[in-house]
C-alpha cells in the first residue's frame, strides 16, 4: 500500500506571513491525485487543495499553492498571508487512481499555530 | 442528505461490549471509505467500499472489526468485544467513483471504551 509521509508534527507562522508544509509519499503508481485536508477542531475535514498527478502545473487556491514534484514523490502546501483561521491540522492525502480503485491514504499531520 | 452523516456522534461503552457504528453517505456516491483516528494522529486507513463489496479491507485491525454496505449506500461499522485501545474517533467519507473529485467527510463517532 502507498505511504504519506509528513515530517513536520508542528508547525508555526506569523499571521500575514507565508508557511511550507511538507509531504512525500511512496508509490509505483503513475497515475494518482493527492490532497491536503484541513482539520479544525471540530473534527471536519475540509478540502484545502487537490493535484493531479499528470498535471505538470502546480495547483493553486487563492492563498494556498502547491509544490508538485512527481520524481521526487514531494507534495507541499505553502500558506500565503497567513490569517489566525488557517490555525488547524493540516493532512497530507494520496488517493490511487487504478482502473476503479480509488482508495486514499493520509499523512500523520501537521499541526499549524498562526500567532497574531 | 446534504451531507455525509455519521451516527451517533459520541458513543460510550463498557469494555467487552459490542457496538455499531453508522455511516450515511452523499447519495450517488459509489465510494465509501472508513478511517480510525486516534487523538492528534492522522486518519488511519481500515475500509474501502466500492459500492456493496468492500475492495480493499487491509487496514481492518483484526477479526472483532467488521463493516458493511448491504445496498451500496449507508454502511454500518461494527466492533464485537470492546477494547480500551479501540477508543478513538472513526471517521466516514463518501467520493463518487472514478471521478477526480475530493472525498466528502462525516463529523465522525467518537467511541469512549470503559
Amino acid at each position: 500500500a502507498q505511504t504519506v509521509t509528513q515530517s513536520q508534527p508542528e508547525m508555526s507562522v506569523q499571521e500575514a506571513e507565508t508557511v511550507t508544509l511538507s509531504c512525500t509519499y511512496d508509490t509505483s503508481e503513475s497515475d494518482y491525485y493527492l490532497f491536503w485536508y484541513k482539520q479544525p477542531p471540530s473534527r471536519q475535514m475540509i478540502l484545502v487543495i487537490r493535484q493531479e498527478a499528470y498535471k505538470q502545473q502546480n495547483a493553486t487556491e487563492n492563498r494556498f499553492s502547491v509544490n508538485f514534484q512527481k520524481a521526487a514523490k514531494s507534495f507541499s502546501l505553502k500558506i500565503s498571508d497567513s490569517q489566525l483561521g488557517d490555525a488547524a491540522m493540516y493532512f497530507c492525502a494520496y488517493r490511487s487512481d487504478w482502473g476503479n480503485n480509488n482508495d486514499m491514504r493520509f499523512g500523520a499531520g501537521t499541526r499549524l499555530t498562526v500567532k497574531p | 442528505g446534504a451531507g455525509v452523516s455519521q451516527t451517533p456522534s459520541n458513543k460510550v461503552t463498557e469494555k467487552g461490549k459490542y457496538v455499531e457504528l453508522r455511516c450515511d453517505p452523499i447519495s450517488g456516491h459509489t465510494a465509501l471509505y472508513w478511517y480510525r483516528q486516534s487523538l492528534g494522529q492522522g486518519p488511519e486507513f481500515l475500509i474501502y467500499f466500492q459500492g456493496t463489496g468492500a475492495a480493499d479491507d487491509s487496514g481492518l485491525p483484526n477479526d472483532r472489526f467488521f463493516a458493511v454496505r448491504p445496498e451500496g449506500s449507508v454502511s454500518t461499522l461494527k466492533i464485537q468485544r470492546t477494547e480500551r485501545g479501540d477508543s478513538a474517533v472513526y471517521l466516514c467519507a463518501s467520493s463518487l467513483l472514478g471521478v477526480v473529485t475530493e472525498a466528502f467527510f462525516g463529523q465522525g463517532t467518537r467511541l469512549t471504551v470503559v
